[in-house]
């Protein structure tokens, strides 16, 4: 059973601090990340993919991967309220056509 | 402009009443997918086609039925719908079974069942 685990929260941060999502994945040979934004009520919204280890920096969010310890999380600097949110992460299995295991989120609520 | 349109944003049907949800798209990814979300809980995908070909989970129930007549439009079909089936309906497509491709979602489908 391939896993993905995720923190569910709440984390909360005050604004302008540092949010850091984390997750692991239990399957060694997964190869593409992805962390998807989700407001209450809404649909999942990709706002970061990562494939090879390092970081990935996407104006206030860096994706970090690392597949030797089976890691990968996601900073967010200079939080915003409207950064408030489940952030799901999502990994995608070698040889399983493409389809997506989702952790099951963390909430992630930042504070005036 | 919405890429991936799901129709209607929110469904009420009755117990055991018969339901189609739709989806469409304008990215023409040959891959699109069917997810069952309910409250606090991870997207659980339901089937995907890739192309024309099914591809059905092993732990979706016979009750869900999938139909792509087209490579822009997918439905969900609800046979007979039981309490247990409500929950947000997600569309997804992506543009291939590689490895780098990310889905892209719609903004779903809220079944309620009275």
């Amino acid at each position: 059973q391939k896993e993905v685990e995720q923190n569910s929260g709440p984390l909360s941060v005050p604004e302008g601090a540092i949010a850091s999502l984390n997750c692991t994945y239990s399957d060694r040979v997964s190869q593409s990340f992805f962390w998807y934004r989700q407001y209450s009520g809404k649909s999942p919204e990709l706002i970061m993919s990562i494939y090879s280890n390092g970081d990935k920096e996407d104006g206030r969010f860096t994706a970090q991967l690392n597949k030797a310890s089976q890691y990968v999380s996601l900073l967010i600097r200079d939080s915003q309220p409207s950064d408030s949110a489940t952030y799901l992460c999502a990994v995608l299995y070698t040889g399983t056509a493409s389809k997506l295991t989702f952790g099951t989120g963390t909430r992630l609520q930042v504070t005036l | 402009d919405a890429m991936v349109i799901q129709n209607p944003r929110y469904q009420v049907t009755q117990f055991g009443k018969p339901v189609t949800l739709s989806c469409s798209q304008t990215l023409n990814h040959n891959v699109m997918y069917w997810y069952q979300q309910k409250s606090s809980q991870a997207p659980k995908l339901l089937f995907h086609y890739y192309d024309k070909d099914f591809n059905n989970e092993a732990d979706t129930p016979d009750n869900f039925q999938s139909r792509r007549p087209n490579t822009s439009f997918c439905f969900l079909d609800i046979r007979s719908p039981g309490l247990g089936d409500a929950a947000m309906y997600l569309c997804a497509t992506s543009r291939a079974p590689q490895v780098n491709q990310p889905q892209h979602f719609g903004d779903g489908t809220r079944l309620s069942i009275l």
